[in-house]
């Protein structure tokens, strides 16, 4: 199957740093990247979803000037959240799909985010 | 909106079988979708489902999809204890390219 890779899997800042996340698709072309959250024992929440070579397109809600989401190629995202507090703290999980080829979304293993 | 309701808790006895349900309200889903997720972990998809279908079976795994009520349901035969996790239905519109939507998550507890 399709495998989405993260890094970091584990991060811990200082409040108002900036933080990158990457996300890539190792053994396919990834024409559409979602980036969602997961707080302690709920649901994951998508946050965006970007296609690559576009800007991301943002949930409602969720502040695109502090989680900047970049897609620069076909096997890359990027999410940095800028300016970190620490109610940013949370686990970050990105997803990757390609339309033409799968009806699913392949889930990378997460990053843990905590902000001091 | 699109709402996809879980119950938040279940245990059951290992060799017992286990039923994970799940409603949503988007009547325009097409495919329903059952992940697992492990202890800081990602998420794992078991298995899938498309609206047109009223049944799934994957060895262990049987999916029952009734779309007049909206609920969807996991059955996991002879449950075991590597089956502790949390279990979220999700469902999409159209799969790969539009957003997934996903449950409350029910966390499964498998007693030995």
């Amino acid at each position: 199957g399709a495998v989405v890779s993260q890094h970091p899997s584990r991060v811990i800042c200082k409040s108002g740093t900036s933080v990158k996340i990457e996300c890539r698709s190792l053994d396919f072309q990834a024409t559409t990247m979602f980036w969602y959250r997961q707080f302690p024992k709920q649901s994951l929440m998508l946050m965006a979803t970007s296609n690559e070579g576009s800007k991301a397109t943002y949930e409602q809600g969720v502040e695109k000037d502090k989680f900047l989401i970049n897609h620069a190629s076909l096997t890359l995202s990027t999410l940095t959240v800028t300016s970190a507090h620490p109610e940013d703290s949370s686990f970050y999980i990105c997803s990757a799909s390609d339309a033409s080829i799968y009806n699913e979304q392949f889930f990378g293993p997460g990053t843990r985010l905590t902000v001091l | 909106g699109e709402d996809v309701e879980q119950s938040f808790f279940l245990s059951v006895r290992e060799g017992d079988s286990s039923v994970i349900n799940c409603t949503y309200t988007d009547s325009s889903s097409t495919y329903l979708y059952w992940y697992k997720q492990e202890p800081g972990a990602g998420l794992q998809l078991l298995t899938y489902i498309f609206s047109n279908m009223d049944m799934k079976q994957d060895q262990r795994l049987t999916v029952l999809l009734n779309k007049k009520d909206k609920h969807l349901s996991l059955r996991i035969a002879d449950t075991q204890t590597g089956d502790s996790a949390i279990y979220f239905c999700a469902e999409s519109m159209s799969g790969g390219y539009q957003k997934v939507t996903f449950g409350t998550g029910t966390k499964l507890q498998v007693i030995p």
